[in-house]
């Protein structure tokens, strides 16, 4: 059983829109973390968000944790072709240094 | 400032030989891990040491061994290599263990036919 749903799992989309791109589950967690993985390299932390209803904001990016710490989402204004890779969410499944991540989504923005 | 350095980069074996991937970390970070990409599944973690000198299963550890060498580096063994094993692998390591962000190595593309 797959812990983490992310959403879309793929997204192609033109220079200068805007996404958002989902994280959900049926558990509650203590944090979340993002990470961007671009092609032929390992995922790299962009944030990590921890309390309840908390937004971040990155430059062009905001992520925000649900009230209730179930789901978080990221928004991209404007996207930009160097925004494209897969955007990963992950949480610690027990204190046990044990991170687990979703499956990803995957995003294409076209110049 | 290196951070995470695995080799090889690439590697192709033939059903039933052994390799050794290798993971090195300049960071003095406490923990390490293995985790495992494939298309679909996301990422998988097959071991984990959370300190030198102790090693743990993570989620898919079938057919892998690893050993924690020292603090710097941790390495993942394919005793006999099976085609579903191919994927790309990425070793990685963290400050501390929990809710610690994960600083990944770029990955080894392994191909086993």
């Amino acid at each position: 059983t797959q812990l983490l749903e992310q959403s879309p799992q793929f997204l192609s989309i033109q220079e200068g829109e805007n996404l958002t791109v989902y994280c959900n589950s049926s558990s509650v967690f203590s944090s979340l973390q993002w990470y961007r993985q671009e092609p032929g390299e390992g995922p790299v932390l962009l944030v990590t968000v921890v309390t309840g209803g908390e937004v971040k904001k990155l430059k062009r990016l905001t992520f925000q944790f649900g009230d209730a710490r179930k789901d978080s989402s990221l928004h991209i204004t404007a996207a930009q072709p160097g925004d494209t890779g897969l955007y990963l969410c992950a949480y610690d499944r027990t204190s046990g240094s044990r991170l687990t991540f979703g499956e990803g989504t995957q995003l294409t923005v076209n110049p | 400032n290196a951070g995470v350095t695995q080799t090889p980069k690439f590697q192709v074996l033939k059903t039933g030989q052994s390799m050794t991937l290798q993971c090195a970390q300049d960071m003095n970070h406490n923990s390490m891990y293995w985790y495992r990409q494939d298309p679909g599944m996301g990422l998988r973690l097959i071991y984990y040491s959370a300190s030198e000198g102790t090693t743990d299963k993570g989620e898919v550890p079938n057919g892998y061994n690893v050993s924690r060498l020292n603090k710097r580096e941790f390495s993942l063994r394919l005793e006999s290599a099976a085609p579903s094993q191919t994927s790309v692998y990425f070793c990685a390591s963290s400050v501390r263990g929990y809710n610690s962000p994960l600083h990944f190595g770029n990955g080894t593309r392994l191909t086993v036919t």
